[in-house]
Order: structure tokens, then sequence, then C-alpha cells
């Protein structure tokens, strides 16, 4: 079995603040776990993927998660935040070892005040 | 990746009639699945769709509601059968795909947003 909590269903920053969002994962064998980010009226895309590789794993837009196992934890952060990252962003957890059905939380809606 | 399309982006129905959701992809892919995205909720996972055989629904939806087609390896549909005020949500296609090494990841159409009244 696996699950995810995101922590906070809204958060916001300031323009130039520093982005974190809280992910706590649960899963019986070593999982995938992914960041995904839905803009309004869009579908997901893929933020970041961790497949125990590194467990710093850097996205695209200037995201990145560490992997921390002791903690069950993979949060995302973002060292400045900009306007156009107001979206909801999805923790998602799915075990590892080819393709495997996926677990997403409830999602975190990111708001950036100018 | 896979570029994936949907159609209808979004619709208004009325209580008891019955909707059909496209879902085209750019190549040919094994696995195609059906979320549904409840109104401030999660996504929820509906059915893996393949071709050719019947789809594999979660707990919780059945295929007289739900029935799925997957007549080759690039389109599926998701009807919504004698829809009701609750179906209101956003229906999202995705597919299995390949980014980079490592796990497979799901890539999504931009979604069905359905409401009923």
């Amino acid at each position: 079995a696996q699950s995810v909590t995101q922590l906070g269903s809204h958060v916001s920053v300031s323009e130039g603040a520093l982005v974190l969002l809280r992910c706590n994962y649960s899963s019986s064998v070593p999982p995938y776990l992914f960041w995904y980010v839905q803009y309004p009226n869009q579908g997901l895309q893929l933020l970041l993927k961790y497949t125990s590789a590194a467990t710093l794993v850097k996205g695209i837009n200037g995201f990145e998660a560490e992997f921390k196992k002791s903690e069950t934890s993979f949060h995302l952060t973002k060292p400045s935040a900009h306007m156009s990252d107001a979206a909801e962003y999805f923790c998602a957890v799915s075990p590892s070892g080819g393709y495997q059905k996926v677990t997403f939380g409830t999602g975190t809606k990111l708001q950036v005040i100018p | 990746s896979a570029v994936i399309s949907q159609k209808p982006s979004r619709d208004i129905c009325q209580r008891g009639t019955s909707l059909t959701i496209q879902c085209q992809v750019d190549s040919q892919v094994t696995m195609m699945f059906w979320y549904r995205q409840q109104p401030g909720q999660s996504l929820t996972l509906i059915a893996t769709a393949n071709q050719g055989s019947e789809a594999t629904y979660e707990s919780g939806f059945v295929i007289d509601k739900f029935p799925i087609s997957r007549p080759n390896l690039t389109f599926s549909t998701l009807t919504v059968s004698n829809m009701s005020p609750e179906d209101s949500s956003i229906y999202l296609c995705s597919v299995e795909d390949q980014v980079g090494s490592g796990a497979n990841v799901l890539t999504f159409g931009a979604g069905s947003r359905l409401t009923v009244l």
C-alpha cells in the first residue's frame, strides 16, 4: 500500500521568496516519487521525479526536491518564487520496478503575491 | 514525450444524459489511464485501458457507469453514463510515458471539465 500526504492545501509566498511545498509518503516498497504541476485549465505536467538515483532531484523551472528516507519526505523547493509559479502542485508515489499504479496527494495551491 | 488531445475540453450536461470523452495520443502507447479530479480534490484513477482487452476498473468504479473503449494503440474513449451533479469533475486521460531513464511517468491531457445540472 502507498499513500501521499501534502501538508497545506494553500500556500502563499511573496514574489522572490523561498517556495517550500511539503510532501510525506508511505510505501511498503522502495518508492518512485514525483511532483506534478497543474496550471489553470490545463492537465498535469511533470516537474521532477525520484527513481532511487541521486536524492536531490532537479526539475524544470528551477524547482528541486530532496528524497529523505529517514523522514519519508520529498519536499519541493524553489529559492525564489516567480509570479508564473502560481499553480497547483501534486506530489505522487508509485512502487518502484516497472510501471505501477500512481497515487496522488491532494494538491497544494501556490499563490505568489507581488 | 507523448502529446495527448482530449475533447471536449468542457461541457455542461443535463442530469440523466451520457457524455463520451475522447483521448487521442500522437504515438502508440500500451497503457492509457482515465482519472477523475473532483472539485478541490486529488486525482482518482478510474480505470486502465489496454488495447484488445476490457478495461480494468478501480474500486468504486464500474463499467456500466464508465464504459471505456480502446480500439487501437492511440485512441480511447470514456463515457460518463446517466450523469448526476456528483459526476461534475475534470476527467483526465493519461498515458505511461518514458521520460529519460528510470521510472515511467504519466503524461496527461488537458482534461475535460464536465458540469452536470
